[in-house]
């Protein structure tokens, strides 16, 4: 079955500690994306890359940092200058048509990350 | 002002209403335009496509107005399963690079 996959989902880290979380796809998308949501809040995109190894920083890339060795995978790392981290993370990928237009995208199920 | 807007409701209609939602966009040059529909603590996952000369999907309908800025999604015969929020999502394209812009979306409640 295609689709993306994240993991874990459901990850607790002590104060301090970087922490990375897996995002993978089988879908052959160029594009892929994480995302930040609180809860009753939107999504606020913090990096996406649109080919391996490029990637550009989102709204709030601020305390985080990505790679993109492989179009499969877009792995985000939480570190410790990250003040909030306490949130759920979406990770996406879609198409980009031929015209360098993103296209509609799909989700993973999420990781739900808590600071103690 | 935001690039997408959304009215976040609540909206409260009872079972078998239709409900509709308005989503307005600030750039002119936006190119694709999505309906997704996100349950509690789930992800997002697209509802549909809007299209120019709009489009059904059963109980969903969807309408773009280049004109005005605004995408509508428009839900008849509701039931208790369509209570979620619902995401409009936008595409621009610039000189280099392309772009997804996600609304703050609208929470549907369907009451019996």
């Amino acid at each position: 079955d295609g689709g993306i996959t994240q993991s874990p989902k459901y990850l607790f880290r002590k104060e301090g500690q970087n922490v990375t979380l897996s995002c993978e796809q089988n879908l052959n998308h160029d594009a892929m994306y994480w995302y930040r949501q609180d809860p009753g809040q939107g999504l606020r995109l913090i990096y996406y890359s649109h080919i391996v190894n490029d990637f550009q920083k989102g709204d709030i890339a601020e305390g985080y940092s990505v790679s993109r060795e492989k179009k499969e995978s877009f792995p985000l790392t939480v570190t410790s200058a990250q003040k909030n981290p306490t949130a759920f993370y979406l990770c996406a990928s879609s198409l980009m048509t031929s015209g360098g237009v993103v296209n509609e995208q799909f989700f993973g199920p999420g990781t739900r990350l808590t600071v103690l | 002002r935001k690039e997408v807007e959304q009215d976040p409701g609540p909206f409260n209609v009872p079972e078998g209403a239709t409900v509709a939602f308005n989503c307005t966009y600030s750039n002119s040059a936006s190119q694709s335009f999505f309906w997704y529909r996100q349950d509690c603590r789930k992800e997002p996952k697209l509802l549909m496509s809007v299209y120019s000369s709009g489009n059904e999907d059963g109980r969903f309908t969807a309408q773009l107005n280049r004109a005005s800025q605004y995408i509508s999604l428009l839900i008849r015969d509701s039931k208790l399963s369509d209570s979620a929020t619902y995401l409009c999502v936008v595409t621009l394209k610039y000189s280099s690079a392309s772009k997804i812009i996600f609304g703050s979306g609208t929470r549907l409640s369907i009451r019996p």
